[in-house]
């Protein structure tokens, strides 16, 4: 079964405005962390932002914010006020225990379009 | 420190040739992980390593798939012999430990291995 599901392959949004990414998670873990990565067209993984799981507030990082929805196991990454080079693949990720240790799986990706 | 670094960056071989991926993790970086990223099952991970031990290698597709770590600077994946469905890019990334769920993974640029 997945572990983390994002349902979205593409999105397009327009440059200005505010965009979310979907994110769902499955673990029985109560301890784990939730984490999102850019991947621009040029390759490389970038981290924008982390949750863990027993944060009692949204993870903030400039323009992005994930809404996290615990029951629900969600956790959704929000891009305010959008800008062109936000275009890229976005993958959210999940450090959940195993045998003791943390060990980050990741979702397939949503591929976010901004156009001017 | 230069981040981590894999090579080379692209691979076009033959279908039943050998070929051997590199990568240097980040100094001080205890853990290292490859992953594969196709467009049909996203990021997966294949093997990952702790003080230069391999821990889990569950994700290794098959046989032909070997990943060494003989020292805490220097990791090979190798597949032997190449087939046309082990296209894909390959990453590699590293991290501090495994213990806290907000523990950063580091990416290098990855590998597009093309098998004709």
């Amino acid at each position: 079964a997945q572990k983390i599901t994002q349902t979205q392959p593409g999105m397009f949004v327009q440059e200005k405005e505010a965009v979310t990414l979907d994110c769902t998670y499955d673990t029985s873990d109560p301890s784990y962390g939730l984490f999102w990565y850019k991947q621009p067209s040029s390759g490389e993984m970038i981290f924008l932002i982390y949750q863990g799981s027993y944060d009692q507030q949204n993870a903030t990082e400039g323009r992005y914010s994930l809404n996290f929805q615990k029951a629900r196991k969600s956790a959704n990454l929000v891009i305010s006020a959008s800008q062109l080079g936000d275009s890229a693949m976005y993958f959210c990720a999940m450090r959940e225990g195993r045998g003791g240790s943390y060990i980050p799986t990741f979702g397939r990706g949503t591929s976010l379009i901004v156009h001017p | 420190d230069a981040g981590v670094i894999q090579s080379p960056r692209h691979e076009v071989t033959e279908m039943g040739q050998e070929v051997t991926l590199r990568c240097k993790p980040i100094s001080g970086h205890d853990y290292l992980f490859w992953y594969r990223q196709t467009m049909m099952r996203g990021l997966e991970l294949l093997i990952y390593f702790n003080n230069n031990v391999p821990i889990d290698d569950s994700g290794m597709p098959e046989d032909r798939f070997s990943a060494k770590m003989p020292n805490a600077s220097f990791s090979t994946l190798k597949i032997q012999p190449s087939e046309p469905r082990d296209s894909a890019v390959y990453f590699c990334a590293s991290s501090l430990g495994v213990v806290r769920t907000n523990e950063k993974l580091f990416f290098g640029s990855g590998t597009q291995l093309s098998v004709l």
